[in-house]
C-alpha cells in the first residue's frame, strides 16, 4: 500500500534559517514524488517533482530510495515561504492516484 | 485557460440540508478528483473519474456523499443530508492523461461549514 508520512505538523523557524521538511514514504514499486504548497487559503500548487530535479523558489528535494525519503530543503527561509507543504506519491507506471501526506505547516518569523 | 473552477467558494448550511459542490475541469483533462481537506486528516481522496466514469469511490465516507460527472466539463459532489462533521474544504483537481508526471491542477476549493 502507498503511504506518505510527514512527521511534523508544524515547523517554526526564523528568517534566514535553514529549513528541512521531512517526508518518508512506503511503496513497493518505483515511486513518483511531489511537493505541493498551499499559501494561506489558496489552492494547492505543485512546487517540485523529483523526476525533474529542479530548484523552485530556492527549494530542493532529493529522493533517497535507501531511506525512502524525499525531504524538502531550503538553505535560507523567507517569510513568504510560510505555507502548508504536502508531500505526495504515486507510482510511475501509467496512471496511479496521488496519495498525500498530512502536511507540515511552515512558519517563518522575522 | 482559467484553470479548474470550483463553486461556490464558501458555503454555510444547516445540518440536514443538501449541499452541492461544483467543479469545471480544465478542457482536455481526462481525470477529475475530489479531495477533502481537514486539519486532522489532511487531504483525503474521495473519488476520481476518468473520461467521466467513476473509477474509485472508496474514499467516499458514506452514502450521504455522491458524485457525478455528466460530461467532460462538469462534476458535482453532493452531500445529503449534511452534518457538522462534513465541515471542511473540498478541492477538485484534474489531470491530463499521459501527463502523470506533471502533477494535478487544483481548484481554489469550496469551504463548507455545516452548523
Amino acid at each position: 500500500a502507498q503511504r506518505v508520512t510527514q512527521p511534523e505538523k508544524l515547523l517554526s523557524v526564523f528568517k534566514g534559517a535553514p529549513v528541512e521538511l521531512k517526508c518518508n514514504y512506503s511503496y513497493s514499486g518505483s515511486p513518483e514524488l511531489f511537493w505541493y504548497v498551499q499559501y494561506s487559503r489558496q489552492r494547492l500548487q505543485l512546487l517540485l517533482r523529483h523526476i525533474s530535479r529542479e530548484s523552485i523558489k530556492g527549494f530542493t528535494a532529493d529522493l533517497n530510495k535507501g531511506e525512502t525519503s524525499f525531504h524538502l530543503k531550503k538553505p535560507f527561509a523567507q517569510e513568504e515561504d510560510s505555507a502548508m507543504y504536502y508531500c505526495a506519491l504515486s507510482g510511475n507506471t501509467g496512471f496511479q492516484k496521488l496519495v498525500f501526506g498530512t502536511g507540515t505547516r511552515l512558519l517563518v518569523s522575522p | 485557460d482559467a484553470g479548474v473552477i470550483q463553486s461556490p467558494r464558501h458555503e454555510v448550511t444547516e445540518m440536514g440540508q443538501e449541499v452541492t459542490l461544483r467543479c469545471k475541469p480544465i478542457s482536455g483533462h481526462d481525470y477529475l478528483f475530489w479531495y477533502r481537506q481537514t486539519m486532522m486528516r489532511g487531504l483525503e481522496l474521495l473519488i476520481y473519474f476518468n473520461n467521466n466514469v467513476p473509477i474509485d469511490d472508496s474514499g467516499m465516507p458514506e452514502d450521504r456523499f455522491s458524485a457525478k460527472m455528466p460530461n467532460a466539463s462538469f462534476s458535482t459532489l453532493k452531500i445529503q443530508p449534511s452534518e457538522p462533521r462534513d465541515s471542511a474544504v473540498y478541492f477538485c483537481a484534474t489531470l491530463r492523461a499521459g501527463h502523470f508526471n506533471y502533477g494535478y491542477t487544483f481548484g481554489s476549493g469550496t469551504r463548507l461549514t455545516v452548523v
